[in-house]
């Protein structure tokens, strides 16, 4: 089956300094790919996502490009802020009878410093 | 957000006992899921339900029963808590009825404690 492996945390960083998170998946065929974020006490937010080989999915900031040759979808970040402290999950989907089945990574826990 | 409401919010039970946790939903999404999120696993999907008394089975559903008697609420339950389910149990929905794959939207969470 699907599994999603991404670097251990926790990542703790300077204002306006570089992120990488590292996510790489197994899978058959080429899934959907997605990166939540999960901010303290609330459920899980979509960040960003990609569906084919070479998208590069972007938001506020944040991107990430898939990359079907090293099976990888590496988050990045030019500058974090303090607001971005979070917990960072990478995902890959599978649709079975037309429900979203999600495997997600263990999860990298950022925390940016002042 | 997304109207999700997952009750209770926190609980703590004593092993042996059953446990029902809610998942309401306003939005009348087709899809609804548990997930289980632990250290170190990310999240788990336990159940999900793609219509009214239509359920399947997650990677880690041992232990665990869900029913869908009307489109809005999506219940959990532990038949008889054990202290490897102390965990936060996360409810998903997905999909307006007749519309594409879309976003999974997450529920604020439930936290367990089993003594």
């Amino acid at each position: 089956g699907n599994s999603v492996t991404q670097m251990e945390g926790p990542v703790t960083l300077s204002e306006e300094a570089f992120l990488t998170i590292n996510c790489t998946y197994t899978a058959t065929g080429y899934p959907s790919l997605f990166w939540y974020v999960q901010y303290p006490g609330e459920g899980l937010q979509l960040l960003l996502k990609a569906t084919k080989a070479d998208d590069k999915g972007s938001n506020k900031g944040f991107e990430a490009t898939y990359r079907k040759e090293t099976t990888s979808f590496h988050l990045e970040k030019g500058s974090v802020q303090v607001s971005d402290s979070a917990v960072y999950f990478c995902a890959s989907r599978q649709i079975i009878q037309g429900a979203q089945k999600l495997v997600f990574g263990q999860g990298t826990r950022l925390t940016i410093n002042p | 957000d997304a109207g999700i409401t997952q009750s209770p919010r926190h609980k703590v039970t004593e092993t042996g006992t059953p446990v029902t946790l809610r998942c309401h939903q306003t939005e009348n999404h087709r899809y609804m899921y548990w997930y289980r999120q632990d250290p170190g696993h990310g999240l788990r999907l336990i159940h999900y339900s793609y219509g009214v008394k239509d359920t399947d089975k997650g990677e880690v559903s041992d232990g665990y029963s869900v029913s869908r008697s009307k489109t809005e609420d999506f219940l959990l339950t532990l038949e008889s808590a054990t202290s490897s389910q102390t965990s936060v149990y996360f409810c998903a929905i997905s999909e307006r009825a007749g519309g594409p794959p879309g976003e999974l939207f997450f529920g604020e969470g439930s936290r367990l404690t089993v003594l």
